[in-house]
C-alpha cells in the first residue's frame, strides 16, 4: 500500500491564482480530511469527508473547496490564493469516524504552499 | 467545546534521561486522546491513544501516556530518551459524546541532546 499520497510537494502561487492540491489513499478509508499547519498553531481542520459524496466544513474552511467523488480521492481547491494561505497542507484518512479504535489517522507527506 | 493545550513549545532532555511532554485537555464529556509525532518534512505518525480502561497507555517506540481524569491531563512519557526521538509531538482530543472532529494542540518540539 502507498498509504496517503499528496501532490505536489511544493507549490508557489501568485495572489489570485487558483490551484488544486491532490490527495489519494489506497486503504479504502471512508473518512478523509484536510489540515493546514502553521507555526505555533498546530493543525487546523479545513474540510473533511465521511464518505464519497459527503463533505463538511472544519474550523477554517474559507477560501477552500472540496469534493469527494470517489472513496480514494479528496482534492482541495484554492479558489483565489491569498498570502494568508501560505502554509503546509496535510491530507489524512481513517477507517471510520465515530468509533475511536478506528479513528487512527494516516497522514500524507504534506504540500508546502507559498503564496506571493 | 473541546480544546487541548501543550504548555511547552520546547522540551530539551539528555539522551538516556526520562522525558515528559505535557498535554491537558477540556471536553464536556469523556475524551478520546491521541499522541502523534512529526519528523522533519514528514506527515504526522500515530503514537498511541486512550479510549477507555487502563489509564496507562503504551504505544510505539517505547512511548507511553498516562490519562489523569482529575487533572484532565494526558502526558507523554518515555523512560530513556534517544536522540532519534527528537521531533515535534502533537496531542489531540475528541469529545466522545458530541464532537465529531479531532482538535490538535499547538505541538511541542522535543530535542534529545547526545
Amino acid at each position: 500500500n502507498a498509504g496517503v499520497t499528496q501532490t505536489p510537494k511544493f507549490q508557489v502561487l501568485k495572489t489570485g491564482q487558483s490551484m488544486t492540491l491532490q490527495c489519494a489513499q489506497d486503504m479504502n478509508h471512508e473518512y478523509m480530511s484536510w489540515y493546514r499547519q502553521d507555526p505555533g498553531m498546530g493543525l487546523r481542520l479545513i474540510h473533511y469527508s465521511v464518505g464519497a459524496g459527503i463533505t463538511d466544513q472544519g474550523e477554517v474552511p474559507n477560501g477552500y473547496n472540496v469534493s469527494r467523488s470517489t472513496t480514494e480521492d479528496f482534492p482541495l481547491r484554492l479558489l483565489s490564493a491569498a498570502p494568508s494561505q501560505t502554509s503546509v497542507y496535510f491530507c489524512a484518512s481513517s477507517e471510520q469516524q465515530g468509533l475511536a479504535y478506528q479513528e487512527t489517522q494516516y497522514f500524507g507527506p504534506g504540500t508546502r504552499l507559498l503564496v506571493l | 467545546a473541546q480544546s487541548v493545550a501543550q504548555p511547552e513549545d520546547q522540551v530539551n532532555v539528555a539522551e538516556g534521561n526520562p522525558l515528559t511532554v505535557k498535554c491537558t485537555y477540556s471536553v464536556s464529556g469523556n475524551p478520546y486522546l491521541f499522541w502523534y509525532v512529526q519528523y522533519p518534512n514528514r506527515g504526522l505518525q500515530f503514537l498511541l491513544k486512550y479510549i477507555t480502561g487502563d489509564n496507562l497507555v503504551k504505544g510505539s517506540y517505547g512511548f507511553e501516556a498516562e490519562f489523569n481524569k482529575s487533572q484532565t491531563s494526558f502526558h507523554l512519557k518515555k523512560p530513556s530518551a534517544l536522540v532519534s526521538d527528537s521531533a515535534l509531538y502533537f496531542c489531540a482530543v475528541r469529545d466522545q459524546g458530541s464532537a465529531r472532529q479531532l482538535t490538535f494542540g499547538s505541538g511541542t518540539q522535543l530535542t534529545v541532546l547526545p
